[in-house]
């Protein structure tokens, strides 16, 4: 079936540690790929998305993604959690061929300890 | 600055009422979405709209109605036939010319009495 998959439902690290969430869809070879964020209470914010090209990509925040085709993944990273970074973090998808769609997953919520 | 708004952050309602959720955007965006979303649960699609005086039901349409007469308006009235309406409503916004990233208005959360 297709899916987006965060086998991750709460994280916790302390400040300072390095991070990294997961995600898995199964909607074709080379979906649309997208993380946002979102605060308690607030809607949620672009942190970086994926299209084509170099499989490595940049967001805000000083996150990262890679996408890997062979794994059906694109895990988001950061070397470095700052207090803020404490939030519901969701990655979603725009199936290829369905661009009037994007299919999130179930969100995991980052706790950070001082 | 454009964005997305919608209003009120906090609705109360009781049993049995109809309510109208308002959504406004000014980044000329030719489609708009509504969420719902409930914890554990991730975002659901309940409507979407690609342009003007046309939309589509999402995966959970059935409660709610939507209509879009003006490219900046995209209103959800949750009816009293949706058995569970408390939740936390996004609306969004996209544009191809955006790569199809949506962008997302701050949330009305409603709550039923």
């Amino acid at each position: 079936a297709q899916s987006v998959t965060q086998p991750d439902i709460h994280i916790t690290v302390s400040e300072g540690a390095s991070l990294e969430l997961r995600c898995n869809y199964s909607y074709g070879a080379t979906p649309y790929l997208f993380w946002y964020v979102q605060s308690p209470g607030q809607g949620l914010q672009l942190l970086l998305k994926y299209f084509s090209g170099d499989t490595l990509v940049q967001g805000i925040k000083g996150f990262e993604a890679e996408f890997k085709r062979s794994q059906s993944s694109f895990n988001l990273r950061k070397p470095s959690v700052h207090w803020s970074d404490a939030a519901e973090y969701f990655c979603a998808v725009v199936p290829e061929g369905a661009t009037n769609k994007l299919i999130f997953g179930t969100g995991t919520l980052l706790a950070v300890q001082p | 600055d454009g964005g997305i708004t919608q209003s009120p952050k906090y609705l109360f309602r009781k049993e049995g009422q109809n309510v109208t959720l308002s959504c406004e955007q000014n980044l000329n965006h030719d489609a708009m979405y509504w969420y719902r979303q409930d914890p554990g649960q991730g975002l659901r699609l309940i409507y979407y709209s690609q342009i003007v005086n046309d939309f589509q039901k999402g995966d959970i349409a059935e409660g709610y109605s939507v209509s879009r007469e003006k490219k900046e308006s995209f209103p959800l009235t949750v009816t009293s036939a949706q058995k569970n309406p408390t939740a936390f409503y996004l609306c969004a916004s996209s544009t191809p010319q955006r790569d199809y990233e949506q962008f997302f208005g701050p949330g009305t959360r409603l709550t039923v009495l």
